[in-house]
């Protein structure tokens, strides 16, 4: 079955520098891929998807994420991190055969100013 | 438009006593599913309800746990004789009829303390 792995449980990045979140994957089909972010006390709110479209998906809030089949890797990233962008990162991938999604244990982003 | 709405937002209960989850869909999306937040754990997927055929309870940890949704809306988790263990952010998401890389929208959770 599908799965998703992100490495770093914590991650801290200056306010303005490069956010960089790993997230690789394990399917035998062509996946379909989500980023998530949760704010303290909120849900999940959906950054970015890969549906087997274009392989650079743009999100909201400035994020990006490009889709890599030879290294099965769906990196999330932000040119500059602000301090709004202190949250909870996961990623997901949808379960084949199934409809729910399976996610990563998550990367929890600090902004140093 | 509303989102996806869940109640209570937090619950503080006795080991032993049953809880009672309410989860209220977007209007319109026939998908629904249940998933648990917990430190040990992160995310784990429960339950999948679509439109009026049976759910699947695959990710159900026990049979203390069910659910059920009512003409295909609003839905109710039960959690039957409460263990600590079972202490966590319940999320409630929706989406439109499930295909190809639907999107699943998440509500704010309800968080479960059991003493």
């Amino acid at each position: 079955a599908q799965s998703v792995t992100q490495l770093g449980s914590h991650v801290s990045v200056s306010e303005g520098a490069l956010v960089l979140l790993r997230c690789n994957y394990s399917s035998s089909v062509p996946p379909y891929l989500f980023w998530y972010v949760q704010y303290p006390n909120q849900g999940l709110q959906l950054l970015l998807k890969y549906t087997s479209a274009a392989t650079l998906v743009k999100g909201i809030n400035g994020f990006e994420a490009e889709f890599k089949k030879s290294e099965t890797s769906f990196h999330l990233t932000k040119p500059s991190a602000h301090m709004s962008d202190a949250a909870e990162y996961f990623c997901a991938v949808k379960v084949d055969g199934n409809n729910r999604l399976a996610f990563g244990k998550g990367n929890q982003v600090v902004v140093i100013p | 438009g509303a989102g996806v709405s869940q109640s209570p937002s937090n619950k503080v209960t006795e080991k032993g006593k049953d809880v009672e989850l309410r989860c209220d869909p977007i209007s319109g999306h026939t998908a629904l599913y249940w998933y648990r937040q917990s430190l040990g754990q992160g995310l784990e997927f429960l339950i999948y309800f679509q439109g009026n055929s049976a759910p699947d309870k695959s990710g159900l940890p026990s049979d203390r746990f069910s659910a059920e949704r009512t003409g295909g809306s609003v839905s109710t988790l039960t959690i039957q004789r409460t263990q600590q263990e079972d202490s966590a952010v319940y999320l409630c998401a929706s989406s439109t009829r499930p295909g190809l890389g639907e999107t699943q929208y998440f509500g704010p959770g309800t968080r479960l303390l059991v003493l």
